[in-house]
């Protein structure tokens, strides 16, 4: 079964407002959760490193005022798209690995924003 | 910078033939090796980790590590048309805070 949740799947929103999108490791904790995105028929990229206790690391080019972060407890981190526009429209996934390494996927978050 | 490259493909296979995928990575400090399948409109799934040098098996799937070459590969045996997604290969370097590399991945289609 799934060891990383995520929710919710599908999102739809009008331009302007703000997204929360919820992570959670369910059976081991993690201090570190990553954020990515990924448009059709693109490949995997790396928003941000979220760290429990501390500031995420946001990749470069991805703006931490409009992509917040909160990593509040070692099996939950959020990520929060502030004033979405259409052009955000994305599949939004979490990932969160367990101590002995392996990374694991969220079910991924369909952003659609009208 | 580190990179991982994969053929983009689309490789494509009868059924009940053997897939090999490869991958190729810049960072030799590199310590961990993964494959992940994703079907279309989903999520990676893990389907294989390797750390050492040589083979590893697990069911119908193989992965393959060449640290001296920095090669891994992975081989489907008995391919079935529900094998067909992108595969990921993603490597982590020693130290990194459990961050990954992944490849642009390649597309395998099984035609029945």
């Amino acid at each position: 079964g799934a060891v990383v949740s995520q929710h919710p799947s599908w999102v739809i929103c009008k331009s302007g407002t703000s997204v929360k999108i919820e992570c959670r490791s369910l059976d081991f904790q993690a201090t570190t959760m990553f954020w990515y995105r990924q448009f059709p028929k693109q490949s995997l990229m790396l928003m941000a490193t979220s760290n429990e206790g501390s500031k995420a690391t946001y990749e470069q080019g991805v703006e931490k005022d409009k992509f917040l972060i909160n990593h509040a407890s070692l099996t939950l981190s959020t990520l929060t798209v502030t004033s979405a526009h259409p052009e955000d429209s994305s599949f939004y996934i979490c990932s969160a690995p367990r101590l002995t390494g392996e990374l694991f996927f969220g079910e991924g978050s369909r952003l659609t924003v009208l | 910078q580190k990179e991982v490259e994969q053929n983009s493909g689309p490789l494509s296979v009868p059924e009940g033939a053997i897939a090999s995928l490869n991958c190729t990575y810049s960072d030799r400090g590199s310590q961990s090796f993964f494959w992940y399948r994703q079907y279309s409109g989903k999520s990676p799934e893990l389907i294989m980790f390797i750390y050492s040098n040589g083979d590893k098996e697990d069911g119908r799937f193989t992965a393959q590590l060449n640290k001296a070459s920095q090669y891994v590969s992975l081989l489907i045996r008995d391919s079935q048309p529900s094998d067909s997604a992108t595969y990921l290969c993603a490597v982590r370097s020693g130290g990194s805070n459990y961050k990954l590399t992944f490849g642009k991945g390649t597309l395998l289609t099984v035609n029945p």
